[in-house]
């Protein structure tokens, strides 16, 4: 099977865009966990999605939200960019729920200018 | 609110020895996970351990519910063994995911 896979791996964006990230699960898993990774924060939830409905979400303001498809795949949005957003960002899916094993993509590395 | 401390924040072996990371929390959890991330910045889920041992070849975790703490050994270290390693863990009172700031592990050759 393949693995977890997130597009873009790399982008740059300046202070006040926008931004959307894509997460593709291992076929099968219904279940797509958002994270974020900084240096000073280490790794944070982001928000948990499940059949198309966000079951559970970390403490981040409104400017991240998220959606899941029909068929599983993941966006995350960011809106108004801010220096500290600059971050990788991880998705991992699992089979049902965020309870059962979780497998994590290779992130997408986001610079804000 | 919850913390989820591990230690030691660093670990430089030589390749070879054997080493026990360590994941304490303060609160009651449905779920723990262990996971390898490696230099280049890939997660990989090693152990999904609530409680009781597991064993994957060179290493081993533990996890005692009650005393709230989980180990994980590995064994005959080698350099492909470096990256930081980091507990997760699924809180009972709302199911949000926290994770330990990690520890860092540089085997020598």
């Amino acid at each position: 099977k393949a693995g977890v896979t997130q597009t873009p791996r790399y982008l740059i964006k300046t202070r006040g865009q926008q931004v959307t990230l894509s997460c593709s699960p291992i076929s099968g898993h219904r279940s797509v966990s958002w994270y974020q990774q900084t240096p000073g924060q280490g790794l944070q939830f982001l928000f948990e999605y499940f059949s198309e409905t966000q079951r559970n979400k970390g403490n981040f303001p409104g400017r991240f939200s998220g959606r899941q498809f029909s068929n599983s795949r993941s966006e995350m949005n960011v809106s108004t960019l801010e220096l500290g957003d600059s971050a990788l960002y991880l998705c991992a899916s699992s089979l049902v729920l965020a309870t059962d094993t979780q497998y994590f993509g290779p992130g997408t590395r986001l610079t804000v200018l | 609110g919850i913390q989820v401390e591990q230690s030691p924040p660093d670990l430089i072996l030589q390749e070879g020895a054997n080493s026990t990371l360590r994941c304490n929390f303060s609160d009651s959890v449905n779920n723990l996970q262990w996971f390898h991330q490696n230099p280049w910045g890939q997660l990989i889920n090693l152990f999904y351990i609530p409680s009781g041992t597991k064993q994957n070849g060179r290493l081993s975790a533990t996890t005692v519910a009650t005393e709230r703490y989980s180990l994980l050994y590995i064994s005959s270290s080698q350099t492909t063994d470096s990256g930081v390693y980091f507990c997760a863990v699924l809180l009972r009172r709302d199911d949000k995911i926290i994770f330990g700031k990690g520890t860092r592990l540089h085997i020598l050759p």
